[in-house]
C-alpha cells in the first residue's frame, strides 16, 4: 500500500486567516488521485476536494485549495478565510488508478480560534 | 442528495459475541468498501467488495471478518468473535467514478 504522510498532527490558525496543510506521499505510479477529507466531531467523513495527478492545475473548491507537486510528491491543502465551522481532523488520501481503495494519512487536527 | 447510510450508530457488545454492521450504499453504486479507525488513529481499508465478492482485503481483515450482500440493496459487515482489540469506528462507502461517498460510521465498543 501505498504510504501518506501528514506531518503536522494539529494546527492551530486564527478565524478568516489562512492556514496550510501538508501531504507527502510515496508512489511509483504515474497515475493516480489525491483527496482531503474532512472529518468534523460528528466523525463523519467528508470529502473536500479531488486532484487527479494528470492534471497539472490545481483543484480549487471555494475556501479550500491544493498545491499538488507531483515531482516532490507532495499535495498540501489551503484553507483560506478559515471559518470555525472548518475546525476538524483533516485526512490526506492516495487511490491508485487500478483500485479503487484509499490509503490515509495520519490526519491533521486544524483548531479554529474565534 | 443521495447517501450512505449506516446501522447501528453506535453497538456496544462483549468480547467474543458476533456483530453485524450494517449498510446501505447508493443504489447505483457498484463497489463497496469497509475502512475501520481505531480511537485517534486513522482511517485504515479493510476490504473491497465488488460483483459479489470480494475483490481486495487488507491483512487486517482476517477469517474473523466476513462481508455479504444479502440483497439488492444492504452490505454487511460480520465479526464473528469480537476482541477488545476490535473496538473502532467502522465506515463503509461505496464507489461513484472516481469519489468514494462514505456513511456516517458506526462505532463498535467490545467490552
Amino acid at each position: 500500500a501505498q504510504t501518506v504522510t501528514q506531518s503536522q498532527p494539529e494546527m492551530s490558525v486564527q478565524e478568516a486567516e489562512t492556514v496550510t496543510l501538508s501531504c507527502t506521499y510515496d508512489t511509483s505510479e504515474s497515475d493516480y488521485y489525491l483527496f482531503w477529507y474532512k472529518q468534523p466531531p460528528s466523525r463523519q467523513m467528508i470529502l473536500v476536494i479531488r486532484q487527479e495527478a494528470y492534471k497539472q492545475q490545481n483543484a480549487t473548491e471555494n475556501r479550500f485549495s491544493v498545491n499538488f507537486q507531483k515531482a516532490a510528491k507532495s499535495f498540501s491543502l489551503k484553507i483560506s478565510d478559515s471559518q470555525l465551522g472548518d475546525a476538524a481532523m483533516y485526512f490526506c488520501a492516495y487511490r491508485s488508478p487500478n483500485d479503487y481503495k484509499l490509503s490515509f494519512g495520519a490526519g491533521t487536527t486544524v483548531t479554529v480560534r474565534a | 442528495e443521495p447517501e450512505v447510510t449506516q446501522t447501528p450508530s453506535h453497538q456496544v457488545t462483549q468480547m467474543g459475541q458476533e456483530v453485524i454492521l450494517r449498510c446501505v450504499p447508493i443504489s447505483n453504486h457498484l463497489y463497496f468498501y469497509w475502512y475501520r479507525q481505531i480511537l485517534g488513529q486513522k482511517v485504515e481499508f479493510l476490504v473491497s467488495f465488488y460483483n459479489n465478492e470480494i475483490s481486495e482485503k487488507s491483512e487486517i481483515f482476517d477469517d474473523q471478518f466476513s462481508v455479504e450482500r444479502p440483497d439488492g440493496s444492504n452490505f454487511t459487515l460480520k465479526i464473528r468473535s469480537t476482541k477488545l482489540e476490535d473496538s473502532a469506528m467502522y465506515f463503509c462507502a461505496s464507489l461513484a467514478t472516481n469519489e468514494q461517498f462514505f456513511g456516517p460510521g458506526t462505532r463498535l465498543t467490545v467490552l
